[in-house]
């Protein structure tokens, strides 16, 4: 079975400083992760994904994810954070059959000036 | 318009009404979700629709019916719904990879509809 593990609710970091948001997954077969960040009383925006290929992605907003496959991770990194990077973010797997998708339980990120 | 539309946007009904949320998605995709977002729990998969054929049903209460008409538009229908119905409902769209298997495509979600169940 497919499935994305987010171990932080909440997550703290000074403007200006780097920030890290961490996702763990297991699935069955090859992984296509994604990375969505959501606005309070918004949808979720995509920022990026892994399919195949290099393991360090760069998606929007100056984000970037490494997948890391020995330690079967995706964690999101920024390395400037802004107070406007403030949101929730979901890390996500595609399953395995059907176009289905699983979220991790979501991550929120404060940025403090 | 672009990307994935919801309407309405917020809606506070009765538990005895009957109800329609509406997403209409103006990306050519093809396959078509509904979320429900709760306050402090998972974002909860309600049901996937793939080239209009319903291909997931996320055990969710019968007093929540989906249809999806064409590629671009998908209903859900409510009626004698309970206050713990009260939530986000969240419609995505993304491109499908093939009639099964995994998807390598991103979904579009639209802004969500804010359901006050009295």
């Amino acid at each position: 079975a497919q499935s994305v593990a987010q171990p932080e609710d909440q997550v703290n970091v000074a403007e200006g400083n780097p920030l890290t948001v961490k996702c763990t997954y297991s699935v069955s077969g090859n992984p296509y992760l994604f990375w969505y960040v959501q606005y309070p009383n918004r949808g979720l925006q995509f920022l990026l994904k892994y399919i195949t290929g290099d393991n360090l992605v760069k998606g929007s907003y100056g984000f970037e994810a490494e997948f890391n496959k020995s330690q079967t991770s995706f964690h999101l990194k920024k390395p400037s954070a802004l107070v406007s990077d403030s949101a929730l973010y979901f890390c996500a797997v595609s399953g395995d059959n059907f176009n289905k998708f699983y979220f991790g339980s979501g991550t929120k990120l404060n940025v403090k000036p | 318009e672009t990307g994935v539309t919801q309407t309405p946007r917020h809606l506070v009904m009765g538990m005895t009404n009957k109800k329609s949320l509406k997403c209409e998605q103006h990306l050519g995709h093809n396959a078509m979700y509904w979320y429900k977002q709760s306050a402090k729990k998972p974002l909860e998969l309600m049901f996937v629709y793939n080239f209009k054929e319903q291909t997931e049903n996320n055990s969710v209460p019968s007093r929540f019916s989906p249809e999806c008409p064409n590629s671009s538009h998908l209903f859900l229908h409510l009626h004698t719904l309970q206050p713990e119905d009260s939530a986000l409902y969240l419609c995505a769209s993304s491109q499908a990879s093939g009639r099964g298997g995994a998807s390598y495509n991103e979904q579009f979600f639209g802004p969500g509809t804010r359901l006050t169940v009295l």
